[in-house]
């Protein structure tokens, strides 16, 4: 079974500054896919950016990237340029591109953002 | 609003009542995922459904709990004889297929007493 594992279990960032969120996975399928989700508070989950794995670039999403080691199974999110409205939790995701399609989760990562 | 609806948002039950819990897919997708937050956790998948069929159920989802989705539409999620341990968030996910993008509801809280 995939494990996803997410070492922060918060962090905290200044507006306009950058911020990096850490996701490792563990996984024996070659072919697959990565998500970040947020989740602000009280408020429904929403995709921020996705990386299929026999992408060898990186994803980018206006202010959001991902950082994609496949050989270290890390996947890290960057957040540039970091707004109020970024404070949330986020959640990174597995996919197989296989079986099930269901996603696989870690604990997530509560950001602040301060002022 | 043509996003993924769920009802109701919140529900307070005894030990040992019977729940159920309505998922709205967003229109055309035949993809239907179920999931559980509890407090602290990232979603746990429970099961899915491609149309009216449920393709895969979690070892998650005890004999207490039974899902449906009649004419691939709507969903329920029913837990009998609830347990203080079901006390979570229940989300509902559709996409439009595999392959694509699984959009979320804001999900049904449910606290067992």
């Amino acid at each position: 079974a995939q494990t996803v594992t997410q070492s922060q279990p918060e962090m905290s960032v200044q507006e306009a500054e950058t911020v990096t969120l850490s996701c490792t996975y563990d996984t024996s399928e070659s072919d697959y896919y990565l998500f970040w989700y947020k989740q602000p508070p009280s408020r429904q989950m929403i995709l921020v950016i996705r990386q299929e794995a026999y992408k060898q670039q990186n994803a980018t999403e206006n202010r959001f990237s991902v950082n994609f080691q496949k050989a270290a199974k890390s996947f890290s999110l960057k957040i540039s340029d970091s707004q109020l409205g970024d404070a949330a939790m986020y959640f990174c995701a597995y996919r197989s591109s296989n079986s099930g399609y269901a996603l696989n989760f870690g604990k997530g990562t509560s950001l602040l953002v301060t002022p | 609003d043509t996003g993924v609806s769920q009802n109701p948002r919140h529900k307070i039950t005894k030990r040992g009542q019977n729940v159920t819990f309505r998922c709205d897919p967003i229109s055309e997708h035949n993809r239907l995922y179920w999931y559980r937050q509890t407090l602290g956790q990232g979603p746990e998948f429970l099961t899915y459904f491609q149309n009216e069929a449920q393709l895969e159920k979690s070892r998650l989802l005890s004999d207490r709990f039974s899902a449906e989705r009649p004419k691939g539409s709507f969903s329920t999620l029913e837990i009998q004889r609830t347990e203080q341990g079901d006390s979570a968030m229940y989300l509902c996910a559709s996409s439009f297929s595999q392959y694509n993008e699984q959009f979320f509801g804001p999900g049904t809280r449910l606290t067992v007493l």
